[in-house]
C-alpha cells in the first residue's frame, strides 16, 4: 500500500508567519506535487518536483517555495502567510516512468491550513 | 495548453437512476486519463485510468479522442456514489497532472 504522509491535519497560522508542510512517500516514487484545492477550482499545481533537489513551478507559485533534499521528501513553504492562503494543500506522489501500470498520483490526506 | 473541464458543478439523482459525469479535455499527444474520488472526510483516490479499461464500483469510462472526453458512467447510482469527482489528466512529457475543477454527485434516496 502506497503512503503519503503529511505532517499536519490542520494548522493556524497568523499572517506573516513563515510556515512549512511536510510531506512523506514511501513508494521510491521519483515525483512529487503540492496541490491546493478550493471549492469550485478543484486542485490547481503549486511545484512538482522530478527528482531531489530538482523543482518546477506549477500553476501558481507565487508566494511558495519547496525543498527537496531528500527522495521520500518534500516541503512547501510559505514565506510569509497571508489570508488568500488559507487552503487545504494536497502532497501527491507518482512515478517517474511512463508506459507502466500505476502511473496515477498517490495522495495524502491534506492539511487544512487557516491563516488569520 | 492542457487543460481538464467538467462542465457540471453538482449533479443530483435519484438512487438506481443513470449517472453520467462529464469530462473533456485538451491535449495535443496521447494522453494518460484518470477518474479520482474524494468521499466525505477521505483522501483523494483513484477511481479508474483510460489505459486499464477497468469497471470500479459499477462506473466505466472510455476514452474518445475525436471528441476528446472521457465521461464517467454508471447505470445505477448507489446513496454511497456521493462524493467529489475529479477528472486528472496526466501530461506524459512533464509528467505532472492537470485536473478539472470537479463535479459533486450527490445520489438522493
Amino acid at each position: 500500500d502506497v503512503k503519503v504522509t503529511q505532517s499536519s491535519r490542520y494548522l493556524v497560522k497568523r499572517t506573516g508567519e513563515k510556515v512549512f508542510l511536510e510531506c512523506v512517500q514511501d513508494m521510491d516514487h521519483e515525483n512529487m506535487f503540492w496541490y491546493r484545492q478550493d471549492p469550485g477550482l478543484g486542485l490547481r499545481l503549486i511545484y512538482f518536483s522530478y527528482d531531489v533537489k530538482m523543482k518546477e513551478k506549477g500553476d501558481i507559485p507565487e508566494g511558495y517555495s519547496v525543498s527537496r533534499e531528500k527522495k521520500e521528501r518534500f516541503s512547501l513553504i510559505l514565506e510569509s502567510a497571508s489570508t488568500n492562503q488559507t487552503s487545504m494543500y494536497l502532497c501527491a506522489s507518482g512515478t517517474g516512468k511512463t508506459y507502466v501500470m500505476n502511473t496515477e498520483a498517490f495522495f495524502g490526506q491534506g492539511t487544512r491550513l487557516t491563516v488569520v | 495548453a492542457q487543460r481538464v473541464t467538467q462542465p457540471e458543478k453538482l449533479l443530483s439523482v435519484f438512487k438506481g437512476a443513470p449517472v453520467e459525469l462529464k469530462c473533456n479535455y485538451s491535449y495535443s499527444g496521447s494522453p494518460e486519463l484518470f477518474w479520482y474520488v474524494q468521499y466525505s472526510r477521505q483522501r483523494l483516490q483513484l477511481l479508474l485510468r483510460h489505459i486499464s479499461r477497468e469497471s470500479i464500483k459499477g462506473f466505466t469510462a472510455d476514452l474518445n479522442k475525436g471528441e476528446t472526453s472521457f465521461h464517467l458512467k454508471k447505470p445505477f447510482a448507489q446513496e454511497e456514489d456521493s462524493a467529489m469527482y475529479y477528472c486528472a489528466l496526466r501530461d506524459n512529457y512533464g509528467q505532472n497532472f492537470v485536473f478539472g475543477p470537479g463535479t459533486r454527485l450527490s445520489v438522493l434516496p
